[in-house]
């Protein structure tokens, strides 16, 4: 495997169930992070880690919780989502050891809460 | 705060056809500049980027040049392909910063 990968792809889910969105960069950063990107709105950066420790929250609601167990692997634990919470996450990665902060995507998981 | 301002869509243009797609920011650093580019289905893949004022950015035959004097970087391809179908993103990150600034998109279809 290369690059960003995230599983699952696609994700149907209720609004009472629990559910992991898993990704996995092979790039060797230091940095990931996980966007949302719905209908007709820029994205928005939810998350940032560095190095494991998270730098940022962009006052993301507690039914979304993070975890970094190591600089190569994020989750993104959901519970009691709502509907409005459909939408494509996608995660990202990036060098952040002075080379330059470009950031890689992975290719999405598009979640449907019913 | 700082912002991306991108050309609304759709775009509709046809094969060979000259493409532009304009892009200008807010900031207030001194931003790196990015094109994305998100075909059907798919994340977004880095296009191309510049660092710092007039530098020019280019892969697959796109190009965008860094314009601090009128804050733009807009994207150009001199002959567009059905495959070049794709939502067209233009972003910022301000030095030091990881937030990347994204505009809203630009939805380019291109017909045979």
């Amino acid at each position: 495997e290369t690059g960003v990968t995230q599983t699952p792809r696609h994700l149907v889910m209720g609004m009472t169930n629990k559910k992991s969105l898993k990704c996995e960069q092979h790039l060797g950063h230091n940095a990931m992070y996980w966007y949302k990107q719905s209908a007709k709105k820029p994205l928005e950066l939810m998350f940032v880690y560095n190095f494991k420790e998270q730098t940022e929250n962009n006052s993301v609601p507690s039914r979304f919780s993070p975890e970094c167990p190591n600089s190569s692997h994020l989750f993104l634990h959901l519970h009691t989502l709502q509907p409005e919470d459909s939408a494509l996450y996608l995660c990202a990665s990036s060098p952040q050891d002075g080379t330059g902060e470009t950031q890689y995507f992975g290719p999405g998981t598009r979640l449907l809460v019913l | 705060g700082d912002s991306v301002t991108q050309m609304e869509g759709p775009v509709t243009l046809s094969e060979e056809a000259f493409l532009t797609i304009n892009c200008t920011y807010t900031a207030t650093g001194y931003p790196s500049l990015f094109w994305y580019v998100q075909y059907p289905g798919e994340g977004l893949q880095l296009l191309l980027k510049a660092t710092k004022a007039d530098d020019k950015g280019s892969n697959k035959g796109f190009e965008a040049t860094y314009r601090k004097e009128t804050t733009s970087f807009h994207l150009e391809k001199g002959s567009v392909q059905v495959s070049d179908s794709a939502v067209y993103f233009c972003a910022l990150s301000v030095q030091g910063a990881q937030k990347l600034v994204f505009g809203q998109g630009t939805r380019l279809t291109i017909n045979p």
